[in-house]
């Protein structure tokens, strides 16, 4: 059973720093591309970044230079660490299992997110 | 970036009824990358369909998918209790990926 549990969400002040991460069991970790999905309150799904097995990265423009997606297939463990948080920032923060090993062929499983609050 | 337009934003229906949604994509999605998810309250979303049409695993049949191109659509046969929830579509062809906005499917 393929499992994604995300952990290292709390309160962060405007302009800090937070890392979290996300535990994956049940599938091949390092075969398959990772992502992060963010969900403001009350709000839609955003992309936030993804990586490929391979490495590769990606972002979207509202996190570029701020935020950084990693993985370490040796542990299982998908991490996104943040600077430079803004209120916007404040979400809720889903780590995601791509269907594929590159870019992204859509993400079939879900964390069951942690929350993200920026506020002073 | 490929922005994602979701209609209607609220469908009101009865179980038992067909509900038809709506994704139309700003510039052609291609090879079909386009994806569906359900997210109910409190819940993380869940896959439905990937490739426009092909329904992911343990997906009922009830559920399918059709469109290429700019348009997309979701359809739900016959709405059970269970189908009350929001949809967003998702495109993954290029970066940004992008999600619609959604539809929320509510008891009438």
């Amino acid at each position: 059973e393929v499992q994604l549990l995300e952990s290292g969400g709390g309160l962060a002040q405007p302009g800090g720093s937070l890392r979290v991460s996300c535990v994956a069991s049940g599938f091949t970790f390092s075969r398959n591309a990772m992502g992060w999905v963010r969900q403001a309150p009350g709000k839609g799904l955003e992309w936030v970044s993804a990586i490929a097995g391979g490495g590769d990265t990606h972002y979207a423009d509202s996190v570029k230079g701020r935020f950084t997606i990693s993985r370490d297939n040796s542990k299982n463990t998908l991490y996104l660490q943040m600077i430079s948080l803004r209120a916007e920032d404040t979400a809720v923060y889903y780590c995601a299992k791509d269907r594929g090993n590159s870019f992204s062929s859509g993400f079939d499983y879900w964390g069951q997110g942690t929350l993200v609050t920026v506020s002073s | 970036e490929i922005v994602l337009t979701q209609s209607p934003g609220t469908l009101s229906l009865s179980p038992g009824e067909r509900a038809t949604l709506s994704c139309r994509a700003s510039q052609s999605v291609s090879r079909s990358y386009l994806a569906w998810y359900q997210q109910k309250p409190g819940q993380a979303p869940r896959l439905l369909i990937y490739g426009a049409s092909s329904r992911a695993t343990a997906i009922p049949d009830r559920f399918s998918g059709s469109g290429s191109g700019t348009d997309f659509t979701l359809t739900i046969s016959r709405l059970e209790p269970e189908d009350f929830a929001v949809y967003y579509c998702q495109q993954y062809d290029t970066s940004p990926l992008t999600f619609g906005g959604g539809t929320k499917v509510e008891i009438k």
